[in-house]
């Protein structure tokens, strides 16, 4: 597609509950980013991938989430065991991330985002 | 500036007048910054970038200037129109390495007829 998709696009759960969340990114871009945005709230760093490195988990608030990015296109976020404080909107973004080099371009693609309500 | 717990730091302006977006970073060791624009319901869209070797960066409507001695950048819109009306988030790149930037709580601005 042109831009960054993700889905679902609102996703409600109960808690204790698993949920994943899908980015589809830009054809072409390396580089994969997930953020979280709490209402009212910046956007917060969660992981990033680029390219076939290992992906930098360093903001990932728990070990109850997880990501994965399979040859090296759809990214999938995973959270187990959902909490309330877990409710926010998650926003995939992809950019070019230029191969060899140790940083890309920086503008950043952002999908529309997955709103995630936990009961 | 800087929001605290939910309420977001707002900007009303009227139609057709300048507006001035402030935002203080925290690391001196950042030098690169960028400007993303979110509409209601959608995804942060990037608006302009500067590198720390610049103190002044213009596009369309739109000029960016840093300040690194204060720590400090600004997005300054000309002419502002309803469209403008978003929340506004500067981002730094305080990495070394890799890209993942830091993201303020961002300003909203208001644009009134």
């Amino acid at each position: 597609g042109a831009g960054v998709s993700q889905s679902p696009s609102n996703k409600v759960t109960e808690k204790g509950k698993d949920v994943e969340l899908r980015c589809d990114p830009i054809s072409g871009h390396t580089a994969l980013y997930w953020y979280r945005q709490s209402l009212g709230q910046g956007l917060e760093f969660l992981i990033y991938f680029q390219g076939n490195s290992a992906p930098d988990k360093s903001g990932l608030p728990s070990d109850r989430f997880s990501a994965e990015r399979t040859g090296g296109s759809v990214s999938t976020l995973t959270i187990q065991r959902t909490q309330q404080e877990d409710s926010a909107v998650y926003l995939c973004a992809s950019s070019l991330g230029l191969a060899g080099r140790k940083r890309d371009t920086g503008e950043l693609f952002f999908g529309e985002g997955s709103r995630l309500t936990v009961l | 500036g800087e929001s605290v717990g939910l309420h977001l730091p707002t900007l009303s302006v009227q139609e057709g007048d300048n507006s001035i977006i402030n935002c203080a970073y925290s690391n001196s060791a950042s030098d690169y910054f960028i400007w993303y624009k979110q509409e209601s319901g959608k995804g942060p869209q990037f608006i302009i970038d500067i590198r720390s070797n610049m103190d002044k960066r213009q596009g369309q409507r739109v000029t960016v200037l840093l300040n690194k001695t204060v720590k400090h950048l600004s997005l300054q819109i000309a002419a502002t129109q309803p469209g403008d009306s978003a929340v506004y988030f500067c981002a730094e790149n305080k990495d070394s390495g890799y890209s993942t930037l830091t993201f303020g709580k961002g300003t909203m601005l208001l644009v009134s007829p």
